[in-house]
């Protein structure tokens, strides 16, 4: 079946370090790839989205470029803050298969001063 | 424009009970798709709602059901409650298409004693 692979956290950074959280995705089909943010206590919120290779979403200093060949999304940031402290969870989207998300189970991200 | 709305925030019931969880979705949006969320299984699509039918549904028992009104808002129904439905209930909306961004709840936490 289709699924998402994301890395474990809890991941700690210093604040103004660099980003990335892995993302790899297994599809019978041609997805449309997301990334999705959880702040403590809230519901998930879109923070960028790609709906064919090569594309490239970005939002907030986010990017996350859409990766057949290695079936990838990976998630960058150059210089995280304090106020990025969340959940992060990759996902995915089949094509003809309606609004079913399937999520990876989220890396939570933690920064400090 | 008002967000995606859910009624109630926080429910306790206890085993064997059934229990009712209300979505609004926002204004124009056509499609309302609902997600378990829970610390072992992570997010789980429960299924999705689109123009008053049932488009898709995720691997649950009959327990769970759901519906949704010519206004868009949608219900959830658990019967015949386990401790192992407690969790949070997510909600989203978006209006239609695989490609338009899905926009979440705040959740429903539900407690099951």
């Amino acid at each position: 079946g289709d699924s998402v692979t994301q890395m474990e956290g809890p991941v700690t950074l210093s604040e103004e370090a660099f980003l990335t959280i892995n993302c790899t995705y297994t599809a019978t089909g041609y997805p449309s790839l997301f990334w999705y943010v959880q702040y403590p206590g809230e519901g998930l919120q879109l923070l960028l989205k790609a709906t064919k290779a090569d594309d490239k979403g970005s939002n907030k200093g986010f990017e996350a470029t859409y990766r057949k060949e290695t079936t990838s999304f990976h998630l960058e940031k150059g210089s995280v803050q304090v106020s990025d402290s969340a959940v992060y969870f990759c996902a995915l989207i089949l094509t003809g298969g309606g609004n079913k998300l399937t999520f990876g189970t989220g890396t939570q991200l933690k920064v400090e001063l | 424009k008002a967000g995606v709305t859910q009624t109630p925030r926080y429910l306790i019931k206890t085993r064997g009970q059934q229990v009712t969880l209300s979505c609004s979705p926002i204004s124009g949006h056509r499609s309302v798709s609902w997600y378990q969320q829970t610390p072992g299984q992570g997010l789980q699509f429960l299924f999705e709602y689109f123009s008053e039918t049932q488009r898709n549904k995720g691997n649950f028992p009959g327990r769970f059901s759901g519906r949704q009104f010519s206004n868009s808002r949608s219900e959830m129904n658990v019967s015949t409650l386990e401790l192992g439905d407690s969790a949070l209930y997510l909600c989203a909306s978006n209006l239609a298409a695989i490609t338009d961004t899905q926009y979440f709840g705040p959740g429903t936490r539900l407690t099951v004693l």
